[in-house]
């Protein structure tokens, strides 16, 4: 079975920590991303990347930065915590090819930063 | 229904009726769209796709319907069960070259009475 880890399911934070979230995937999926979801706004792409050192900015990539040093692991990177980075965030991967685009995501990380 | 950037509606059916969620988009260009099921806790599982040049797609007990003409798109979710119950998220990619960017709708709430 297709399976995306996220290494924290809650994580509480001060304000100015560097926050650390990793992101595994299992199946060789070329194609990752980070999004953020709150009530109301949906789901929100931050960062993606199609290849290992690659990373492009997705909607709202403001506070954040990523590292995508092997092919199956993402990290999303908050430089110094803000209390409204406070959200549940989700990694996700994809392939290429085979005429579709579905995400398979984790099961998110629930960051509170006080 | 739903729409990218309002408020969150809920659905409430009783056991064994069919419901139907709704979901506009607005980029003409989206040539591929997902129904994704998000039961509390957990991050969003894939339930049905559907690409531009379908109308309809049918799946186990789940049916998509697509409307390019006014952008519309409905999950349509047969004998509905408790299990059932969960927020659904319509998706939409950009189109182009913007590959597995998707846009997702605000959700709708479905709740399933015994």
């Amino acid at each position: 079975d297709v399976k995306v880890t996220q290494s924290s399911r809650y994580l509480v934070k001060r304000t100015g920590e560097k926050v650390f979230l990793e992101c595994v995937q299992d199946m060789d999926h070329e194609n990752m991303f980070w999004y953020r979801q709150d009530p109301g706004l949906g789901l929100r792409l931050i960062y993606f990347s199609y290849d290992v050192k690659m990373k492009e900015k997705g909607d709202i990539p403001e506070g954040y930065s990523v590292s995508r040093e092997k092919k199956e692991r993402f990290s999303l990177i908050l430089e110094s915590a803000s209390t409204n980075q406070t959200s549940m965030y989700l990694c996700a991967s994809t392939s290429p090819g085979g005429g579709n685009e579905k995400l398979f995501f984790g099961s998110g990380t629930q960051l509170s930063v006080l | 229904g739903e729409s990218v950037g309002l408020h969150l509606p809920t659905l409430s059916v009783q056991e064994g009726d069919n419901s139907i969620i709704n979901c506009a988009y607005s980029n003409s260009a989206s040539d591929y769209f997902i129904w994704y099921k998000q039961e509390s806790g957990k991050g969003p599982q894939f339930i049905i796709d559907i690409r531009s040049n379908m109308d309809k797609r049918q799946g186990q007990r789940v049916t998509v319907l697509l409307n390019k003409t006014v952008k519309h798109l409905s999950l349509q979710i047969a004998a509905t069960q408790p299990g059932d119950s969960a927020v659904y998220f319509c998706a939409e990619n950009r189109g182009g070259t913007s590959y597995g960017k998707l846009t997702f709708g605000q959700g709708t709430i479905l709740t399933v009475h015994p």
